[in-house]
Order: structure tokens, then C-alpha cells, then sequence
């Protein structure tokens, strides 16, 4: 069966430092996968989707970027943290026509 | 933008069917009805889809109307557990889902 695994589940950092969130896919080949954002109270927002290695689509202007390295592998990442970049983080995947699965998330807090 | 309305908030007593409505008038011939819960601090949980026939899994049961226009989402015996909030998306894929801010649904003892 697929699993989908995000780490860390929670992230104090401070503004102006660095960000790397990973995410893995298991049991399945050339996932679709995505990060998405949730701020406090509201919906999820589509941060960035990838049909394969090296193919990153960003939904919004921000400052984060995704990468895809392998697979099935997601990284999201940032050189310098903002406040507003505090959130609850979710990596997703997804098969060419299929729902999609998510992960626990990662609650990031910027300080 | 969001392409689905959905109330803010809906109770149910437990072990009563809980009924949750969307309605999504601007819905296109290739889009799929997808319903997903998140449970507080949890990342969404995938329900089911449909295109315009009625569906029905392990979880729910989805009711499309004939001119596509509105759904309900009915959980038939509702539990504790099932106290979540309930995104209802339309969407052509997996690759487009907007998450609105959904309907809280709260399961009464």
C-alpha cells in the first residue's frame, strides 16, 4: 500500500533562517505531488505541484521553492524565513487521475 | 477563488445521519465532486468523488443532483470521530484542488 511521510510534524524557527521540509512517497512510482499551506483558520492554499523529477509548478508568488530530486521525494525550502511564513504545511501525492493522499503535515512556526 | 458554497457550521446528534450540502452552480462537464475532512491538527482525509452518478463507499454516500448544480455528502450513522470539517471541491484532478474554508461539523453525544 502507499504511504505518505512529512517531517518534521512541528518546527520553531527563527525569522531569517532557513527552511527545508521533506516528503516521501512509498509503494508507488511517478507520484503527482504537491505542498500546500494552511494558515490559522483557513483552507488549504496550493503552494506547489509536480508531475516528475525536476517539474515544479508554483501556484503562488512567495517566498519558498520546491524540488523535486527523485521521484518520489518533495522538498520544500526557503533561504530566509518571514512571519508570515508561519503555517501548517502538507505534502500530498496523487496518482495521473486519482485523489489525492496527504501527509500529517508540519506546523511551522516562524519567531 | 473559491467554485463551492458550503455552510460555515452544521451539527448532528450521534448515530443520526449527518447531511452536508455544497452547492457549486458554475460546475463544468469535466469536473469531479470531491469531498475530503480534516480533522483538527491532521492532514485532509480523501472521502470520495463523483462525476454526476451517486457514489457510495465504506465512509459515505454522495447525492449529485441531476443538473450537477448542488451535492450532499451523507454520513450515515454519524460518530464522535466524525466531528471534522468537511471541504467539498470541484475540481478536473488532484492537480487543482482549491480547499475553501469548508463546513465544521460537529457530532453530538
Amino acid at each position: 500500500s502507499q504511504t505518505i511521510h512529512q517531517w518534521p510534524a512541528t518546527l520553531v524557527q527563527p525569522v531569517g533562517s532557513p527552511l527545508s521540509l521533506e516528503c516521501t512517497v512509498e509503494g508507488t512510482s511517478n507520484p503527482n505531488l504537491y505542498w500546500y499551506r494552511q494558515a490559522a483558520g483557513r483552507g488549504l492554499q496550493l503552494l506547489f505541484y509536480s508531475v516528475g523529477i525536476g517539474q515544479i509548478s508554483s501556484e503562488v508568488p512567495q517566498n519558498l521553492s520546491a524540488s523535486r530530486p527523485q521521484d518520489r521525494q518533495f522538498i520544500l525550502s526557503s533561504k530566509k524565513l518571514l512571519l508570515s511564513d508561519s503555517g501548517f504545511y502538507l505534502c500530498a501525492w496523487s496518482g495521473r487521475n486519482t485523489e489525492a493522499f496527504f501527509g500529517q503535515g508540519t506546523r511551522l512556526t516562524v519567531v | 477563488d473559491a467554485k463551492t458554497t458550503q455552510p460555515p457550521s452544521m451539527d448532528c446528534a450521534e448515530g443520526r445521519a449527518a447531511n452536508l450540502p455544497c452547492n457549486h452552480s458554475t460546475i463544468s462537464g469535466n469536473e469531479y465532486v470531491y469531498w475530503y475532512r480534516q480533522i483538527h491538527s491532521q492532514g485532509p482525509q480523501y472521502i470520495i468523488h463523483g462525476l454526476k452518478n451517486n457514489e457510495t463507499n465504506e465512509m459515505a454516500s454522495l447525492i449529485i443532483t441531476e443538473d450537477r448544480k448542488s451535492s450532499t455528502l451523507i454520513l450515515p450513522h454519524a460518530t464522535l470521530r466524525d466531528t471534522a470539517v468537511y471541504y467539498c471541491i470541484v475540481s478536473t484532478g488532484a492537480n487543482n484542488l482549491f480547499f475553501g474554508t469548508g463546513t465544521r461539523l460537529t457530532v453530538i453525544p
